[in-house]
């Protein structure tokens, strides 16, 4: 089966850093993506790992264990513009391009 | 520019109704997919398309049709609309290479009564 698990809600404190943990299990792997969604507008695309370790864009960097089927992203000197949904989305093994989305983790920054 | 386009924005429509949404793209990307959004469950996958007359079902294709009659427009049909279907549904474009991300058009609300 197919399984992609985060945590439902966060609070974090303005200036802090947050970690948005992710965990799949999926019958295939070729890539994972997180994406961000202020409430009511379409995802935007954030980072992409298809191999184990970091990648780092600016405030955010998203980490991949594939032997662990786990994947957090890295949130750093939050704002409040940060307030938002950040979905995780796994990339099965066959070459059409299918995502398959956790539920989404609402991040909330408290001034 | 809006790269992708959805219309319409919002829509409340009657149970038994035929609705039809629409999706056009500028990126030149020949996948495109939709997807439905309800509170809790995340993003889950209706159908999506490689190429012109292409159809794929993906993981909640019943009660949904779509049609894809050029590489810019893919058009998501309910046939006869319930309760049940009541989401906001997003379009979304890929480029071919595996790690091309997915961009995502703005989202229909849809409200069915």
């Amino acid at each position: 089966g197919q399984n992609i698990d985060q945590p439902t809600e966060m609070t974090a404190t303005e200036g802090a850093i947050v970690q948005i943990n992710c965990t799949y299990q999926t019958s295939g792997f070729n890539g994972l993506f997180w994406y961000q969604q202020h409430a009511g507008e379409a995802p935007t695309f954030l980072s992409y790992n298809v191999l184990d370790g970091l990648e780092e864009k600016g405030r955010f960097s998203s980490f991949l264990s594939r032997s662990k089927g786990y994947s957090y992203l890295l949130l750093k000197e939050l704002q409040m513009k940060d307030s938002a949904s950040y979905l995780c989305a796994v990339r099965g093994p066959s070459n059409t391009g299918k995502l398959i989305f956790g539920q989404g983790t609402t991040l909330q920054v408290k001034p | 520019d809006a790269d992708v386009t959805q219309t319409p924005r919002n829509r409340i429509t009657k149970t038994g109704k035929r609705i039809m949404l629409e999706c056009s793209q500028t990126k030149g990307h020949d996948r495109m997919y939709w997807y439905r959004q309800d509170p809790g469950l995340g993003l889950r996958l209706i159908y999506y398309s490689f190429d012109v007359k292409d159809i794929n079902k993906g993981e909640i294709s019943d009660g949904y049709s779509v049609s894809r009659q050029a590489q810019a427009k893919f058009s998501l049909s309910l046939e006869s609309a319930i309760p049940n279907q009541t989401a906001l549904y997003f379009c979304a474009t890929s480029a071919e290479m595996s790690h091309n991300e997915q961009f995502f058009g703005p989202g229909t609300r849809l409200t069915v009564l």
